[in-house]
């Protein structure tokens, strides 16, 4: 199966500031997501990152404030700005388009805490 | 719209006792669905899914339109099959899924 990895693992950060994380994929994939995964929480689908066009946005998430960018069909990047102690998650990259029957395959994720 | 329902967010069973994870769906259309597992410190992966009627690990999981359910179930739990469980829905037209909450499974030895 592809290896998909996704920098950085972790990070604090503070306040008011930004951090873009990278998802990059080793075959090219149709479909990538971002999902945000809270402690002991299921799964929250953040956006769908779409190559060459707007990402595709869930009900109460928005561009201005996860800003995606999908240069081509192996790498995606999503940024959380103006960060508060409440994006403190878990944020997974996810693709499909690898398997036989439509399965997602994760990323490691990365565990992001705001203080 | 669709939506999952895991309503048993914490099960424990002894080594050898059956298992059974629960999966309620509501979905208008045609559904795919799936396990996946996460086992502490690895990242979410796929355990089964409907569509190849598998058995994975021991477990099998039957998708049931009458009941809108696809249930996990294993025989004989064993220890490392402590692990968190999600149950998913595929929206075929959009590609993307729906997972509920998960249950976290404990198999005590």
């Amino acid at each position: 199966s592809a290896v998909i990895s996704q920098k950085p693992s972790r990070d604090i950060c503070q306040r008011g500031t930004s951090l873009t994380i990278q998802c990059q994929v080793d075959s090219q994939v149709t479909m990538m997501f971002w999902y945000r995964q809270q402690p002991g929480q299921s799964l929250t689908l953040i956006a769908t990152a779409n190559q060459g066009s707007e990402a595709t946005y869930e009900s109460g998430f928005v561009i201005d404030k996860f800003p995606i960018s999908r240069p081509n069909l192996t790498f995606s990047t999503l940024t959380v700005s103006n960060m508060s102690p409440e994006d403190s998650s878990i944020y997974l990259c996810s693709v499909t388009g690898l398997g036989a029957y439509n399965e997602q395959f994760f990323g490691p994720g990365t565990r992001l805490t705001v203080l | 719209a669709q939506r999952v329902t895991q309503p048993e967010k914490l099960l424990s069973v002894f080594k050898g006792a059956p298992v059974e994870l629960k999966c309620n769906y509501s979905y208008s259309g045609s559904p795919e669905l799936f396990w996946y597992v996460q086992y502490s410190r690895q990242r979410l992966q796929l355990l089964l899914r409907h569509i190849s009627r598998e058995s994975i690990k021991g477990f099998t999981a039957d998708l049931n339109k009458g009941e809108t359910s696809f249930h996990l179930k294993k025989p004989f739990a064993q220890e490392e099959d402590s692990a968190m469980y999600y149950c998913a829905l595929l929206e075929t037209n959009a590609g993307k899924s729906t997972f509920g909450d998960g249950t976290t499974l404990t198999v005590k030895p």
